[in-house]
C-alpha cells in the first residue's frame, strides 16, 4: 500500500521559513513524479509545486514561484518543501501528493495518492 | 494556464442518482487529461476515487462511476448514500509547467 507521511508544519511569523517533509513507502519512490498541493481554510485545492522523478525538472505556481522550492531525496524516499518569505496568505493545509503514472491492458492511466497533510499557519 | 470549472454545489436525495461535471476552458475534455474525481470528507484528507475518466480504485464504491459527456468529464452517483455527502473535486493533467489543475470542487448534499 502506498503510504505518504508528512511532517513539519507548524505556526510561522510572516517572512519566516519552513519546512515540509514527506516520507514515502510502499511503492518505488524514484520512479514516479510528486507534487505539492495546498488548501487554504474553508476554500479549494490548489496546485503549487511539482519535482520529476529524477529530482527534474520543477515546477512552481506564480503564487510560490521565488519563495518555495521542491527537492526529493530518492535515496531516503523524501519529498520536500522549503518554504521562504512565508506570507499570511499562505495559511494553508499543504499535501504530498505521488502522481501515479502507469500502463495498463487499456493503456496510460494516471492517478494520485494523498498524505495526510500538515498544517502551515503564518501570522504575527 | 488552464481553467477547470465544476458545479459550486448540488444536492441529491438518499438513493437517487446525481452526476457532476468537470469543465475546461481550453475545450473538450478527453482521456488524454487523465481526469480524476477526488472526494474529500469534512476534516478529512482528499482521497480519489476515480481516475483516468472511468478507472475505480479498490476503495471506491462501485455506485461511483466516471465517463466523458458531451465535452465534459463527469462522476455519476447511483443510489446515493448520506456517507457521500462531501466536496468532490475534478483534477485535470495538462503537463509542461503547470501540470495539474483543480476544479473549484462541488459540495455535494444527499437530503
Amino acid at each position: 500500500d502506498v503510504h505518504l507521511v508528512q511532517s513539519g508544519g507548524g505556526l510561522v511569523h510572516p517572512g519566516g521559513s519552513l519546512r515540509l517533509s514527506c516520507a514515502a513507502s510502499g511503492f518505488s519512490f524514484s520512479s514516479y513524479e510528486m507534487n505539492w498541493v495546498r488548501q487554504t481554510p474553508g476554500k479549494g485545492l490548489e496546485w503549487i509545486s511539482y519535482v520529476g522523478s529524477s529530482g527534474s525538472p520543477v515546477h512552481y505556481a506564480d503564487s510560490v514561484k521565488g519563495r518555495f522550492t521542491i527537492s526529493r531525496d530518492n535515496s531516503k524516499k523524501s519529498l520536500f518543501l522549503h518554504m521562504n518569505s512565508l506570507r499570511v496568505e499562505d495559511t494553508a493545509v499543504y499535501y504530498c501528493v505521488e502522481d501515479w503514472f502507469h500502463y495498463d491492458s487499456d493503456g496510460p492511466k494516471r492517478s494520485d495518492y494523498w498524505g495526510q497533510g500538515t498544517l502551515v499557519t503564518v501570522s504575527s | 494556464q488552464a481553467v477547470v470549472t465544476q458545479e459550486p454545489s448540488v444536492t441529491v436525495s438518499p438513493g437517487g442518482t446525481v452526476t457532476l461535471t468537470c469543465n475546461s476552458s481550453t475545450g473538450a475534455v478527453t482521456s488524454g487529461d487523465f481526469p480524476n474525481w477526488i472526494q474529500q470528507k469534512s476534516g478529512q484528507a482528499p482521497k480519489t476515487l476515480i481516475y483516468s475518466t472511468a478507472n475505480r480504485h479498490p476503495w471506491t464504491p462501485a455506485r461511483f462511476s466516471g465517463s466523458l459527456l458531451g465535452g465534459k468529464a463527469a462522476l455519476t452517483l447511483s443510489s446515493a448514500q448520506p456517507e457521500d455527502e462531501a466536496d468532490y473535486y475534478c483534477l485535470l493533467y495538462f503537463g509542461g509547467p503547470h501540470p495539474w489543475v483543480f476544479g473549484g470542487g462541488t459540495k455535494l448534499t444527499v437530503l
